[in-house]
């Protein structure tokens, strides 16, 4: 039984296309995130949100645009995509003791 | 701004030897701290959470330290395998509210047979 889940796996898509990826928790947590770990492998916050509220946006474009219908969910919308997107994108959930839940990622590619 | 660096970058080690793998952060003020590992084309697996209040944690063969006060924790690897070979990824949880996990950039560890 996944505890945090994100589809799809893989995503290659033209420049210019827009694109969602899903992400569900099933652990109760009240805090998801979404993470980009680029091609030097290091990860980096985007959003994150607590209780379906928006609580750290750092700066990423306006393109992404996170959206949180409730607690368990966290989905990422991503408008006129653009070669730089192409990375893994990571979902994660957390509860302040028992520490971070990642997910297996979405690798984007953008032609 | 809370800045995790971790060393080395890189290490290679036969197989059965034992390895300390090092990280450390610039502001103390941590939640807590965790250790993750990262296969090739996969996702972040959690090995290990220290509190900030705890020193260190243990499971199977390795073992995790935490000294706050000096901004440094280390994961210790016991009879290393080549099934240990991964990227090993330490990340703090800072105070403050800012709800967030920084990451240090990693160690690429590789146990050769």
């Amino acid at each position: 039984d996944t505890a945090v889940s994100q589809t799809p796996k893989y995503l290659v898509t033209q420049m210019g296309n827009d694109k969602s990826i899903k992400c569900e928790q099933n652990l109760g947590h009240d805090t998801m995130y979404w993470y980009k770990q680029d091609s030097k492998k290091f990860l980096k916050i985007m959003f994150s949100y607590n209780n379906k509220e928006l609580i750290i946006n750092e700066t990423v474009p306006n393109r992404f645009s996170p959206k949180s219908p409730d607690k368990a969910h966290l989905n990422l919308h991503i408008n006129s995509l653009e070669l730089g997107d192409s990375a893994v994108y990571f979902c994660a959930s957390s509860q302040e003791e028992v520490g971070y839940t990642f997910g297996s990622g979405t690798r984007l590619t953008v032609v | 701004k809370q800045e995790v660096t971790q060393i080395p970058a890189a290490l290679s080690v036969p197989e059965g030897e034992n390895l300390v793998l090092n990280c450390s952060f610039t502001d103390s003020a941590i939640y807590n701290l965790q250790w993750f590992r990262q296969d090739p084309g996969k996702g972040l697996t959690s090995l290990l959470l220290i509190q900030s209040s705890q020193r260190e944690q243990t499971s199977g063969r390795l073992n995790a330290s935490l000294d706050k006060s000096s901004g440094r924790s280390t994961l210790y690897i016991a009879a290393s395998q080549p099934g240990d070979s991964a990227t090993y990824l330490c990340a703090v949880f800072p105070q403050g509210g800012s709800e967030k996990l920084v990451f240090g950039k990693g160690t690429k560890l590789t146990v050769n047979p």
